[in-house]
């Protein structure tokens, strides 16, 4: 089976704080993919990274940045300098084997100006 | 080309009533995938098809719940005698774009009101 833990349910920063969201994930499989998605008020997920559990390099792209730690079990994501556009929930996704997410319970990001 | 769609995107029904969400997905998507997600949580997996094939159906919470794609392209998620559980934003998914297999591509949901 396959969790996916979520422990902040909102966060609420003002306009160019930073954000960071963590991710704590389980899984028996051995090779996996994590996902980061926004869900704005509109509804629509919107995809933003994803790293394969293979490769452990962290990366910056634009103002969205993660960490992959696979000694701990977390892929925590950063959003520097944040704007008002960022307010959204926040998924944190993980997928084993098979081809099916398992999404965390997500985390409301409220970014006042 | 487009993204993936849902129609409708709001459906209220009476409790008992049969309601069918329909999902295209993007062009040339191989595989489609099914989520519901009740207010407040994240996405939970339904189903899944590969092409016509429906390879996983283990998250279909009751025999009520029903989908197909019979070509292949567009699918339906049926609901028979819907109850107030039922009620729930229900979201398409669909990968398969050569380069960037990993990804799932969400459409807005239909949004399922349950009196």
């Amino acid at each position: 089976a396959q969790k996916v833990t979520q422990a902040q349910t909102e966060i609420s920063v003002v306009e160019k704080e930073d954000v960071t969201l963590d991710c704590v994930y389980e899984t028996r499989d051995t090779t996996y993919y994590l996902f980061w998605y926004k869900q704005p008020p509109s509804g629509e997920l919107v995809f933003l990274i994803r790293r394969n559990s293979f490769d452990e390099q962290n990366e910056i792209s634009g103002r969205y940045s993660w960490n992959f730690q696979k000694s701990t079990s977390s892929f925590n994501f950063t959003i520097t300098a944040s704007q008002v556009v960022d307010s959204a929930v926040y998924f944190c996704a993980l997928r084993g084997g098979d081809y099916k997410l398992s999404f965390g319970a997500g985390t409301t990001v409220t970014v006042r100006a | 080309g487009a993204g993936v769609s849902q129609s409708p995107r709001y459906k209220v029904a009476k409790r008992g009533q049969d309601v069918a969400l329909r999902c295209d997905p993007i062009s040339g998507h191989v595989s489609l995938f099914w989520y519901q997600q009740a207010l407040g949580q994240g996405p939970e997996f339904l189903t899944y098809f590969q092409n016509e094939a429906q390879l996983d159906k283990s998250g279909l919470p009751s025999d009520r719940f029903f989908a197909e794609r019979p070509e292949g392209s567009v699918s339906t998620l049926k609901i028979q005698r819907t109850q107030q559980e039922d009620s729930a934003v229900y979201l398409c998914a669909s990968t398969g774009q050569p380069g960037r297999y990993n990804e799932q591509f969400f459409g807005p949901g239909t949004r399922l009101t349950v009196l």
